[in-house]
């Protein structure tokens, strides 16, 4: 059973708009979360992440979002650009083991011109 | 260098084959991790050390056989392998206590096994 869910499998979205991918996750001992980025023939790069002390973390263009009731974060993207095409993975570590990550199963974002 | 290097990047082996990946961070992390990534499945995470020392192994079969030698160096040596590990094979680090908790990835090695 994943444990790190990425319900849309892609996303379209119109140059200069708002991007919004999504990760549920189900297991209450994760407390730190992460997305990264991946282009195609290169490793996942990291983009920002969030402690379960916060609800909002913002780096630039890039804002997470963490409800912990609903056990749910978001990627916010504003405003998208044709560069941030790629696919987008959400991954949580639990509190007693900050090293083991758990990825969802990744959101392919296309940014049109 | 900087970063994670892993070499090779792609690479085509028979199931009697023996090979192995390599992996070098040049970040002065003190762990480092294997992870496969699958066709339309997410990354797993395979194997974890700690300052040199494995903690985690997440029921990997023995033709998988992980070796740190120091804390820069990581490699997978790969035997007997079957078709369903072809895929692609990660390699992360990090910095382990002090609150640091994020991965870095190198570009992956390809591996198709024939």
């Amino acid at each position: 059973d994943q444990q790190v869910k990425q319900n849309s499998p892609s996303l379209s979205v119109q140059e200069g708009r708002i991007s919004i991918l999504n990760c549920d996750y189900t297991n209450s001992m994760f407390d730190y979360f992460l997305w990264y980025k991946k282009y195609p023939a290169e490793g996942p790069t990291f983009l920002i992440s969030i402690s379960s002390i916060k609800d909002k973390n913002e780096d630039g263009r890039f804002t997470v979002f963490l409800n912990k009731s609903a056990k749910h974060l978001s990627l916010h993207i504003v405003p998208s650009q044709p560069g941030d095409s790629a696919v987008y993975f959400c991954a949580a570590s639990p509190v007693n083991a900050g090293n083991m990550l758990t990825f969802g199963g990744g959101t392919r974002l296309m940014v049109k011109p | 260098e900087t970063g994670v290097t892993q070499t090779p990047r792609h690479l085509v082996m028979g199931m009697t084959n023996k090979k192995s990946l390599k992996c070098e961070q040049h970040l002065g992390h003190n762990a480092m991790y294997w992870y496969k990534q699958s066709a339309k499945k997410p990354l797993e995470l395979m194997f974890v050390y700690n300052f040199k020392e494995q903690t985690e192994n997440n029921s990997v079969p023995s033709r998988f056989s992980p070796e740190c030698p120091n804390s820069s160096h990581l490699f997978l040596h790969l035997h007997t392998l079957q078709p369903e590990d072809s895929a692609l094979y990660l390699c992360a680090s990090s910095q382990e206590g002090g609150g640091g908790r994020t991965q870095y990835f190198g570009p992956g090695t390809r591996l198709l096994v024939l």
